[in-house]
C-alpha cells in the first residue's frame, strides 16, 4: 500500500527559483492537505483542498500556490522561492473532512532555499 | 480562534518510567482531539483520538488520554516508556463544525528515553 506519496524527497533552490511539490494518494480520498513544519512551532496549514477542482488558504498561503486536477494528486507551488520557505513540507489526506480528522501522511519532503 | 499548547518541548524519562505529555486547547465548541507521533525522517501517524462518547480513550502502542473538558486537557500517558517511544508527539484539535477538516497542531514535544 503506497498510501501518500511525495515527490521530490530533497531539493536545494537558490532564491528566486521555482518549484512544485507533487503528493498523490491512492486511498480515494476527498480531502487533502499541504502543511509545513518548522522547530518549534508544530505543523502549520498552508492550502487544502475539499476535492477535486477546489483549494482553500490555510493558515501560511502566501508565496504558495496549489491546483487540485485530479482527486488523487495535489501539488504545491513555489514561483519564486525565498530562504524562509526553507522547511520540511508535508502532504496529508483524508477521507472525510468532517467526521474523523484521521489524517494520513506522506513521508515529507525536505526544501532548502539559498 | 482555536489553539494548542503543548507544555514542554522536550520531555526525557527512563525506560519503564511513566510517560506525561501535556497539551492544551482552546475552542469555542466542543472539539475534535488528536495525538500524532513522528518518528524520525518520517511522516505523522495518529496514536489516539477523542471524538465523543467515552473521555479516556485508548491507542496504539499502550498509550492513551484523557479529555477533561473544565480542564480544557488531553494530555498523553503511557504507565511504562520503552526505547521505541522516543519520537515526537503533537497535540492537535479541529473543531465539530469544520467544513475543511483541518487541524490546528501544537508545537511538538520531544520525547527521549534513557536506559
Amino acid at each position: 500500500n503506497a498510501g501518500v506519496t511525495q515527490t521530490p524527497k530533497f531539493r536545494v533552490l537558490k532564491t528566486g527559483q521555482s518549484m512544485t511539490l507533487l503528493c498523490a494518494q491512492d486511498m480515494n480520498h476527498e480531502y487533502m492537505y499541504w502543511y509545513r513544519q518548522d522547530p518549534g512551532m508544530g505543523l502549520r496549514l498552508i492550502h487544502y483542498s475539499v476535492g477535486e477542482g477546489t483549494t482553500a488558504k490555510g493558515e501560511v498561503p502566501d508565496g504558495y500556490n496549489v491546483s487540485r486536477l485530479k482527486k488523487q494528486n495535489f501539488l504545491l507551488g513555489l514561483e519564486s522561492a525565498a530562504p524562509s520557505q526553507t522547511s520540511v513540507y508535508f502532504c496529508a489526506s483524508s477521507y472525510s473532512g468532517l467526521l474523523t480528522g484521521e489524517l494520513f501522511f506522506g513521508e515529507g519532503s525536505r526544501l532548502t532555499v539559498l | 480562534a482555536q489553539s494548542v499548547t503543548q507544555l514542554g518541548s522536550h520531555v526525557s524519562v527512563s525506560e519503564g518510567a511513566l510517560v506525561l505529555l501535556r497539551c492544551n486547547y482552546s475552542s469555542s465548541v466542543p472539539p475534535y482531539l488528536f495525538w500524532y507521533v513522528q518518528y524520525p525522517n518520517q511522516g505523522l501517524q495518529l496514536l489516539l483520538k477523542y471524538t465523543t462518547g467515552a473521555t479516556l480513550v485508548k491507542g496504539i502502542n499502550g498509550f492513551e488520554a484523557e479529555f477533561k473538558k473544565s480542564e480544557t486537557s488531553f494530555h498523553l500517558t503511557k504507565p511504562s516508556a520503552h526505547m521505541s517511544d522516543a519520537a515526537e508527539y503533537f497535540c492537535a484539535v479541529s473543531d465539530r463544525g469544520n467544513q475543511g477538516g483541518k487541524l490546528i497542531f501544537g508545537q511538538g514535544t520531544e520525547l527521549s528515553v534513557k536506559p
